[in-house]
């Protein structure tokens, strides 16, 4: 058990909806980061907060937003979903602000979305 | 420069076998290589990782090694067996501001009975 919590495990909507997925790092962790995993193909990072504040951005799509709340858990947003936009989502943690040797980066079991 | 390579893209070998995946790298503030093991459905996972003032670091069954020079790093697995068959990424991480963590691209292991 990494103690990265995502919920909910899976998710079945219909396209041009709009899902929250959540995240509750381990304990103690202040960074979070959001990949997107689509079926057989690699991690895409979304957005990484730290301590409530955006850190870094990657390939996410305007219609995807995230917080951070002061509790430290985490939020994605996906609006006007696509049938494009089914995949994995993982929510990953660590203590600082990038992960290293003191600082490992811990991953969630991920929650699936499916887009119908 | 921000880019990490993966090869092979999979990889077959038998029970007993000795895989080895190979990542490289061009951005030399990269500082910390961690190698993540993913089953299907699952998170990946934390395998093992190297500074790169160390060239060969083990843990169990699993090695790295790593050529600063080079700039490239290694993961070899020993005495693979048929539970190793994941997909396994190499990454790495840098002081930059911004975007400061990488993940190669993943190599699909599957070990043979």
């Amino acid at each position: 058990d990494s103690g990265v919590t995502q919920t909910p495990k899976h998710l079945i909507t219909a396209t041009g909806q709009r899902v929250t997925l959540r995240c509750s790092p381990r304990s103690g962790d202040l960074s979070v980061y959001w990949y997107q995993q689509s079926l057989d193909q690699g991690l895409q990072f979304l957005i990484q907060y730290y301590n409530g504040e955006e850190r870094a951005k990657g390939n996410i799509l305007e219609r995807f937003s995230a917080q951070q709340f002061p509790d430290l858990h985490s939020e994605l947003n996906l609006s006007s979903l696509e049938l494009g936009d089914s995949a994995l989502y993982f929510c990953a943690s660590s203590v600082g602000v990038r992960p290293g040797v003191g600082s490992p980066l811990h991953f969630g079991n991920g929650t699936r979305l499916t887009v119908t | 420069q921000q880019q990490v390579k993966q090869s092979p893209q999979s990889l077959i070998v038998q029970k007993g076998g000795i895989p080895i995946i190979n990542c490289a790298y061009e951005n030399t503030a990269f500082d910390y290589f961690p190698w993540y093991q993913q089953f299907p459905g699952k998170g990946p996972a934390l395998l093992i990782a190297i500074r790169p003032d160390v060239s060969e670091k083990k843990e169990g069954r699993f090695t790295i090694s790593f050529n600063k020079s080079a700039k490239q790093f290694s993961l070899h697995i020993m005495d693979s067996q048929p539970g190793d068959s994941a997909t396994y990424f190499c990454a790495a991480s840098n002081p930059n501001y911004g975007q400061n963590f990488v993940f190669g691209p993943g190599t699909r292991l599957s070990v043979l009975p």
